[in-house]
């Protein structure tokens, strides 16, 4: 069975404090490993999917990478609108599903 | 704007009272789904469709009906709702090639008593 998990489960920053939350998997196949951050009180929003071990993206603050194992979202100085959950979720090359990690939820404090 | 938009926001049940959330996107995408979210479990997949009256079953599909009778329509069908669906609610569309992540809806917030 597929299974995604985040840690740490919260984490406090000062802005400008870089850290890295990390996500966990098990997938007999993987065919996309996939970030999203979550507003209180809004949908996910999709940041960036990754599809094969070694591959990098960025987005302002944000760099995600992956292993064979495990993938990490790098946080380089965080500033307060950077405070959500982010959420990971892998795809398994057989199926359509989706599997959601439960989240890290970050507070960047000024 | 590109969205997905679910309907109502709000929506509070009694048991056994045949409800219906409404989904629909404006950007012709492929793959729509339905997810639930409760604390401590996270996102979990009800069901998905890749295309017109092209469904299948996620993680936790007992209790819940879907259909795609249109490309831009997935509604999600309780039939006799109980107290353990209390919950919230979202929808999600993509376009095919996984390059493009999901769209969510703004979520449903369900409660049954």
């Amino acid at each position: 069975e597929d299974q995604v998990t985040q840690s740490p489960e919260a984490l406090r920053l000062q802005e400008g404090e870089s850290s890295s939350l990390n996500c966990s998997y098990t997938v007999s196949g993987l065919r996309g490993l996939f970030w999203y951050r979550q507003d209180p009180g809004k949908g996910p929003e999709f940041l960036f999917t990754l599809y094969s071990a070694g591959e990098e993206k960025e987005k302002e603050r944000l760099k995600a990478t992956l292993t064979k194992k495990e993938s990490f979202l790098h946080i380089t100085a965080p500033k307060p609108e950077d405070s959500a959950t982010y959420l990971c979720a892998v795809q398994n090359t057989g199926f359509q599903k989706l599997v959601f990690g439960t989240g890290t939820r970050l507070l960047v404090s000024p | 704007e590109a969205q997905v938009t679910q309907n109502p926001r709000y929506l509070i049940t009694v048991t056994g009272k045949k409800l219906t959330v409404t989904c629909s996107q404006n950007m012709n995408h492929e793959y729509m789904s339905w997810y639930r979210q409760d604390p401590g479990l996270g996102l979990r997949q009800i069901y998905y469709s890749m295309n017109v009256e092209v469904t299948d079953k996620g993680d936790v599909p007992e209790g819940y009906k879907v259909s795609r009778k249109e490309k831009r329509n997935f509604p999600l069908i309780l039939e006799s709702p109980s107290p353990n669906q209390t919950s919230l609610y979202f929808c999600a569309s993509r376009a095919q090639g996984l390059l493009y992540g999901y769209t969510f809806g703004s979520g449903t917030r369900l409660t049954v008593v």
